[in-house]
């Protein structure tokens, strides 16, 4: 079967730096999106890795090895308004989204 | 007018009701999707259109009825609904075909409660 996991719950203090991470096990593989989904509202795009490696949007950064099957959200300087669940997402050999459950980051002042 | 918009943002509704959830992009994209969102759980792709065309049906239950009119619009009809039913139910948007990210735009949701 499919599986994506991800910690269910992560706390970190404001101004800190915090990593999520994603790992992966689909049926083919066509990319790997990152989005936050704030309480009560949409999921949005934060970040897309094809290719191994890093790829840096500011404060948010996402990291992609394919042979591990394995990714990690990084975010920087981080501030109250990051507290969101973050979602991990595979897009398998059918061009489907297979999703994580998602990771609720605390952040403490 | 934001990208995904649906309605109603939230509904209440007994296990002998009919209703429809509403979405609409106003992204000229191609595809448009249901997903069902339960706490603790990843997101359920329940049906995918495609250029108006159905072409995914992940074993819904018949009691979910989806509807797409045209390539901007996208109805979920329920009917005799559980209440393992309740949850936020989500509409997504993309333009596929291309090799480009395709990335998915959501709306709001609907927060669902069958009594």
């Amino acid at each position: 079967g499919q599986n994506i996991d991800q910690p269910t719950e992560m706390t970190a203090t404001e101004g800190a730096i915090v990593q999520i991470n994603c790992t992966y096990q689909t049926s083919g593989f066509n990319g790997l999106f990152w989005y936050q989904q704030h309480a009560g509202e949409a999921p949005t795009f934060l970040s897309y890795n094809v290719l191994d490696g890093l790829e840096e949007k500011g404060r948010f950064s996402s990291f992609l090895s394919r042979s591990k099957g394995y990714s990690y959200l990084l975010l920087k300087e981080l501030q109250m308004k990051d507290s969101a669940s973050y979602l991990c997402a595979v897009r398998d050999s059918n061009y489907q989204l297979i999703w994580g459950a998602g990771t609720k980051l605390i952040i403490k002042p | 007018e934001t990208g995904v918009t649906q309605t109603p943002r939230h509904l209440v509704m007994g296990m002998t009701n009919k209703k429809s959830l509403k979405c609409e992009q106003h992204l000229g994209h191609n595809a448009m999707y249901w997903y069902k969102q339960s706490a603790k759980k990843p997101l359920e792709l329940m049906f995918v259109y495609n250029f108006k065309e159905q072409t995914e049906n992940n074993s819904v239950p018949s009691r979910f009825s989806p509807e797409c009119p045209n390539s901007s619009h996208l109805f979920l009809h329920l009917h005799t609904l559980q209440p393992e039913d309740s949850a936020l139910y989500l509409c997504a948007s993309s333009q596929d075909g291309g090799g480009a990210h395709n990335e998915q735009f959501f709306g709001p949701g609907t927060r669902l409660t069958v009594l």
